[in-house]
């Protein structure tokens, strides 16, 4: 069954680093997504990416935060300057109609 | 503004016995409910989606349904595998395809 991957599982980095983190969605869908779960808290909507461009963001996706989709593959969650609050886990999704997500990746930020 | 509420927070099963989880939302035109099984530190796994009252939709030990106002997740005679955090999410339409997730019911049962 296709699924959708995100690597890595689990970083730590240091506060004011910034972060990259690496999806890579099923492979003829056409929608992607970023959503994040802080511990305890339900998954909250981020960013959703279409045909090249960002088509919504949550207030959460500040400018500290970016999406790109380098290749035809690949789809990345950038975070310039990790602050404290950022820690949780950041779930990748994409949609065609089917919402599938990914494993996810826990980011720790200490 | 859209809302999903789910309850209880938790539900305690002795094994074989069947229960129900609710998910009531408020939302300016459902496009589709979203049921999602998540295991810890795991991410959402899919389960259903319905798209119109009256709809339902099983598998295995599992049931969906669906009315104007509310969603209802049946277990029928569960195992401990079944033990797990049940999401519910809606998706809206006004040009978004976002889901708004509740916060979940998380299921033990036991043996």
């Amino acid at each position: 069954e296709p699924e959708v991957t995100q690597t890595p599982s689990h970083q730590v980095t240091q506060m004011g680093q910034e972060v990259i983190l690496r999806c890579v969605p099923i492979s003829n869908h056409l929608y992607f997504y970023w959503y994040r779960q802080i511990l305890g808290q339900k998954v909250e909507f981020l960013v959703s990416f279409y045909n090249n461009e960002i088509s919504e963001k949550s207030e959460i996706f500040d400018d500290q935060f970016s999406v790109e989709r380098p290749d035809g593959s690949n789809f990345t969650l950038k975070i310039r300057s990790t602050k404290l609050e950022d820690s949780a886990m950041y779930f990748c999704a994409s949609s065609d109609p089917g919402y599938t997500f990914g494993s996810g990746t826990r980011l720790t930020v200490v | 503004e859209d809302q999903v509420t789910q309850s209880p927070e938790a539900l305690r099963l002795q094994e074989g016995e069947s229960s129900s989880l609710n998910c009531s939302y408020t939302v300016s035109g459902l496009r589709g409910l979203f049921w999602y099984r998540q295991d810890p530190g795991k991410g959402p796994e899919f389960l259903f989606t319905l798209y119109s009252a009256g709809e339902e939709k099983e598998k295995e030990r599992l049931k969906a349904t669906l009315t104007k106002k509310e969603s209802f997740l049946h277990i029928t005679a569960p195992k401990p595998e079944d033990s797990a955090t049940y999401l519910c999410a809606v998706q809206a339409p006004r040009n978004t395809d976002k889901l708004i997730f509740g916060t979940g019911t998380r299921l033990q049962v036991f043996p």
